[in-house]
């Protein structure tokens, strides 16, 4: 069965970094893109990036380009999330998500639980 | 402002049907397969559909997707109280090198 646990509640200052993780089990963690879902208070999912866990090769939604980096961990089948510097317009639950198939372009078929970040001064 | 277009909300009486649509062009519903995911609030998404119209293993019959040309369409009929959630279609995007989402529409049953 595939599980997808991510990290907790951060509460962070503006200009803060922040790593963010997520960690996959349960299957071949180099054979399936993960991805990365942004949620606002009260708003829709935006697409944030993919990433393929064999080869670190990425894919970013323009909104999101220069804004975080996107990193694996292949010896613990763990994803990463990362700011080096962080606004209050970072404030947002944010979803890891797996692909279902191994293609880039198929379907989010597992989800983890979200992690929130709150940045405030 | 979504690449891909959904209706803010929609709304049916019980045990009817309902479709949401999202409409996107040609470079990224036009070429490309089509998920639908459901988010109850304050729980995560729930893939729903996927390559236009494939539920997954334990998703109801009564959820159904559809694709013509540069719009999809997510068909939920016998409409029960534990369906009111929000929908977002999703699909890849070949000029942005990424994937997009819809903006989300809020099912009500009444």
């Amino acid at each position: 069965e595939v599980q997808v646990e991510q990290s907790g509640t951060e509460v962070k200052k503006p200009g803060e970094s922040l790593r963010i993780s997520c960690k996959l089990s349960g299957y071949n963690f180099d054979t399936y893109w993960i991805g990365w879902v942004r949620q606002m208070p009260g708003k829709g999912l935006e697409w944030i990036g993919i990433i393929d866990p064999s080869d670190s090769d990425t894919r970013v939604s323009p909104s999101f380009q220069g804004q975080v980096t996107f990193s694996v961990d292949k010896s613990i089948s763990t994803a990463y999330l990362q700011w080096d510097s962080l606004d209050a317009s970072d404030t947002a639950i944010y979803y890891c998500a797996r692909r279902k198939t191994a293609v880039l372009n198929s379907a989010f078929g597992h989800w983890g639980q979200g992690a929130l970040v709150s940045v405030s001064s | 402002q979504s690449v891909l277009t959904q209706p803010p909300s929609v709304s049916a009486a019980a045990g009817q049907k309902v479709n949401i649509s999202c409409s996107g062009s040609s470079s990224n519903i036009g070429s490309n397969y089509v998920s639908w995911y459901q988010q109850v609030p304050g729980t995560a998404p729930k893939l729903l559909i996927y390559d236009n119209n494939i539920r997954p293993s334990g998703i109801p019959d009564r959820f159904s997707g559809s694709k013509s040309g540069t719009s999809a369409s997510l068909g939920v009929t016998g409409l029960q109280p534990g369906d009111e959630a929000h929908y977002y279609c999703e699909t890849w995007d070949v000029s942005l090198r990424a994937g997009v989402f819809g903006g989300g529409t809020r099912l009500t049953v009444l």
